[in-house]
């Protein structure tokens, strides 16, 4: 069946080291995968996104790999930062419908 | 200055009422989602709607209902059949998964409270 999920529940990181987010997914034809950060009674906010044919997509700070031969996405944050810390959820879409089915999300701790 | 807007950003119900939880967007997307969070858990599809007046159950619909008599509207209501209503409900929308990219875009929430 289809899932998305995380490899992680908690993260914490140091301030200013870098981060990686892993996600697994198990449907071998989504071909849209995003990241969204979820701050604390907040609604989920895009972070960046990547089509299946692609394996790497670069932003401000953050970088998506996709792995589609282990059907692996991670989201690497850049010199993490005390803003950083929140609830990161992976989604993927791979179908017409526009249903997008989210990860359960890993919290990021930023350590002082 | 266009978004989404949820309203309001708490609510508290007795056990037993029917409530409905307001959502609009300004952004002209077609389609538009209800989703539940529950504590430390991710995001669960309510119900959906890809264009005004008509929409589809989603993985948790029972004890919910939903209109979209208009493009920029999508109103749930948590009826009393609904066994655990209380959580975080969020709406979405997007456009149709016809370009590159359909981020659905999130408003910021409203909490549900049954008393």
């Amino acid at each position: 069946g289809e899932s998305v999920g995380l490899h992680l529940p908690t993260l914490s990181v140091q301030e200013g080291d870098n981060s990686i987010i892993n996600c697994a997914y198990s449907n071998s034809a989504s071909d849209y995968f995003i990241w969204y950060k979820q701050e604390s009674g907040k609604g989920p906010q895009f972070i960046i996104d990547i089509r299946s044919n692609m394996d790497k997509r670069q932003g401000q700070r953050v970088t998506v790999l996709l792995n589609k031969t282990v059907k692996h996405l991670s989201l690497q944050i850049a010199a993490t930062q005390p803003g950083d810390s929140a609830v990161y959820f992976c989604a993927e879409n791979g179908r017409r419908d526009d249903k997008i089915i989210f990860g359960k999300g890993t919290r990021l701790h930023i350590l002082p | 200055d266009g978004g989404i807007t949820q309203s309001p950003k708490y609510l508290f119900r007795k056990e037993g009422q029917n409530v409905t939880l307001s959502c609009e967007q300004n952004l002209n997307h077609d389609a538009m989602y209800w989703y539940r969070q529950d504590p430390g858990q991710g995001l669960r599809l309510i119900y959906y709607s890809q264009i005004v007046n008509d929409f589809q159950k989603g993985d948790i619909a029972e004890g919910y209902s939903v209109s979209r008599e208009k493009k920029e509207s999508f109103p749930l209501t948590v009826t009393s059949a609904q066994k655990n209503p209380t959580a975080f409900y969020l709406c979405a929308s997007s456009f149709p998964p016809s370009g590159s990219r359909n981020e659905q875009f999130f408003g910021p929430g409203t909490r549900l409270t049954v008393l």
